[in-house]
């Protein structure tokens, strides 16, 4: 089935800092998602893309979908401490209705 | 309120019991879906359905089954508990690209 690896892991970073995460996928995808996870709660999307080199914006949040329609990014500038939660990429490929969602990516911000 | 409910949010059971997690949105939305989440595994699909009467399997299928009767519910029934489905679930529904989910329940197989 599809994979995706998102990365990294984790990440430990100071307030003010700016955030940078990716995805690849072993496969095209149609539609990039990020979705944002809080503790407790379920995951919330901050950005959808729907087209290849597609750059798109929400508040500090930006995310991009790669040319080869294998990969995207989402960058957050300047950290604050409500960012600090699960990051998740997910993929859609065309005609399939089932998401495919990366392994997250935790970002935890240190005082 | 509007939105996804999902009941309970905990659960302990014992290996052989069988569980109903209960999932019901507002919105009238087509799509739902089941998922559970581990750790190192993300969220991983367990069913899906497109409307009332139509359920699909998704990625982990084995050990549950689902039902659609009414639009806005889609229950998901583990038969006979297992010690490795202890996990949080999450159920969500679909609107154009956007997938809302509830808030999970967290399940615990002893």
């Amino acid at each position: 089935g599809q994979q995706l690896n998102q990365s990294p892991q984790s990440m430990f970073i100071q307030e003010g800092e700016d955030v940078s995460m990716n995805c690849t996928s072993s496969s095209i995808f149609n539609t990039w998602l990020w979705y944002k996870q809080d503790p407790g709660e379920g995951p919330v999307l901050l950005i959808a893309l729907y087209k290849a080199g597609e750059l798109t914006s929400n508040g500090r949040l930006t995310a991009q979908f790669g040319i080869t329609r294998k990969d995207s990014f989402l960058n957050i500038s300047a950290s604050i401490p409500s960012d600090v939660g699960i990051y998740f990429c997910a993929g859609r490929s065309f005609g399939n209705e089932k998401l495919t969602f990366g392994t997250g990516t935790r970002l935890t911000i240190i005082p | 309120d509007a939105g996804i409910t999902q009941s309970p949010r905990y659960k302990i059971t014992e290996t052989g019991r069988q569980v109903t997690l209960m999932c019901h949105q507002t919105w009238s939305h087509s799509y739902m879906f089941w998922y559970r989440q581990d750790l190192g595994h993300g969220l991983r699909l367990i069913y899906y359905s497109a409307a009332a009467d139509i359920t699909d399997k998704g990625e982990v299928p084995d050990g549950y089954v689902v039902s659609r009767s009414k639009t806005e519910n889609f229950p998901l029934t583990l038969e006979s508990a297992t010690r490795s489905q202890t996990s949080v679930y999450f159920c969500a529904s679909r609107l154009a690209e956007t997938q809302y989910f509830g808030p999970g329940t967290r399940l615990l197989v002893l």
